[in-house]
C-alpha cells in the first residue's frame, strides 16, 4: 500500500541556512512524487513533482528534490532559507487505482528565524 | 490563470445542520476531490469524482456525501453536522495521472 512519512513535524532554520525536509514513501507501483507548500490560511501550491526521467527535480522558489529509488526517498532542499519560506510543506505520492489521487504525508512546518 | 474556487472560506454551523461546501474549477478537469486537513494528520481524501454524476469513496467518507451534476462543480455535503467534523476542507481538481493537482483556498468549518 502507498504511504508517505515526513520526518519531523516541525523544522526550524536560520535565514540563509540550508533547508532540508525529509520524505520517505512506500509504493507498490512506480511512484509519482509531489511536494506542496501551504502558506497560512491558503490552499496548497505545487512546488515540484517527479513523474519520470531526471531524478533531480527543480521547482519554484529555489527548491529542489531528488528521487532516490534505492532509499525510497524524495527529500526537499533549498540552499538558503528566506523568511518567506516559512510555511507548511506536504509530500505526496500517487495512490493506486488511477484518477490521479494522492496520498499525503502529515506535513512539516518550517520556521525561519532571522 | 488556473482556478479552483471554494465559495465559503469560513463557516460556523450548529450540530445537526445540513452543510453544503461548493467548489468550482475552470480547467475542464475530469477529476475532482474533497480532502479534509487536520493538524498532524495531513490531508485525508473524503470523496472524489472522475466524471459528471460519478463518485468514489475515499479514505474517510463516513458522515459525508457529494454531488457532481456539472463537470466544473463538485459539492461536499454534511447531512447532519457534528463537532468532530470541525476542520479545514480542501477541494482540488486535476486531469490525468501525473498532472498537477490544483487546490482551492480551503473552507474552515466550525461545528458548535
Amino acid at each position: 500500500a502507498q504511504s508517505v512519512t515526513q520526518l519531523g513535524s516541525h523544522v526550524s532554520v536560520s535565514e540563509g541556512a540550508l533547508v532540508l525536509l525529509r520524505c520517505n514513501y512506500s509504493s507498490s507501483v512506480p511512484p509519482y512524487l509531489f511536494w506542496y507548500v501551504q502558506y497560512p490560511n491558503q490552499g496548497l501550491q505545487l512546488l515540484l513533482k517527479y513523474t519520470t526521467g531526471a531524478t533531480l527535480v527543480k521547482g519554484i522558489n529555489g527548491f529542489e528534490a531528488e528521487f532516490k529509488k534505492s532509499e525510497t526517498s524524495f527529500h526537499l532542499t533549498k540552499p538558503s532559507a528566506h523568511m518567506s519560506d516559512a510555511a507548511e510543506y506536504f509530500c505526496a505520492v500517487n495512490a493506486p487505482g488511477g484518477y490521479n489521487k494522492l496520498i499525503f504525508g502529515a506535513g512539516t512546518r518550517l520556521a525561519v528565524h532571522p | 490563470d488556473v482556478k479552483v474556487t471554494q465559495s465559503s472560506r469560513y463557516l460556523v454551523k450548529r450540530t445537526g445542520e445540513k452543510v453544503f461546501l461548493e467548489c468550482v474549477q475552470d480547467m475542464d478537469h475530469e477529476n475532482m476531490f474533497w480532502y479534509r486537513q487536520d493538524p498532524g494528520l495531513g490531508l485525508r481524501l473524503i470523496y472524489f469524482s472522475y466524471d459528471v454524476k460519478m463518485k468514489e469513496k475515499g479514505d474517510i467518507p463516513e458522515g459525508y456525501s457529494v454531488s457532481r451534476e456539472k463537470k466544473e462543480r463538485f459539492s461536499l455535503i454534511l447531512e447532519s453536522a457534528s463537532t468532530n467534523q470541525t476542520s479545514m476542507y480542501l477541494c482540488a481538481s486535476t486531469g490525468t495521472a501525473g498532472n498537477t493537482i490544483y487546490f482551492g483556498e480551503g473552507s474552515w468549518l466550525t461545528v458548535v
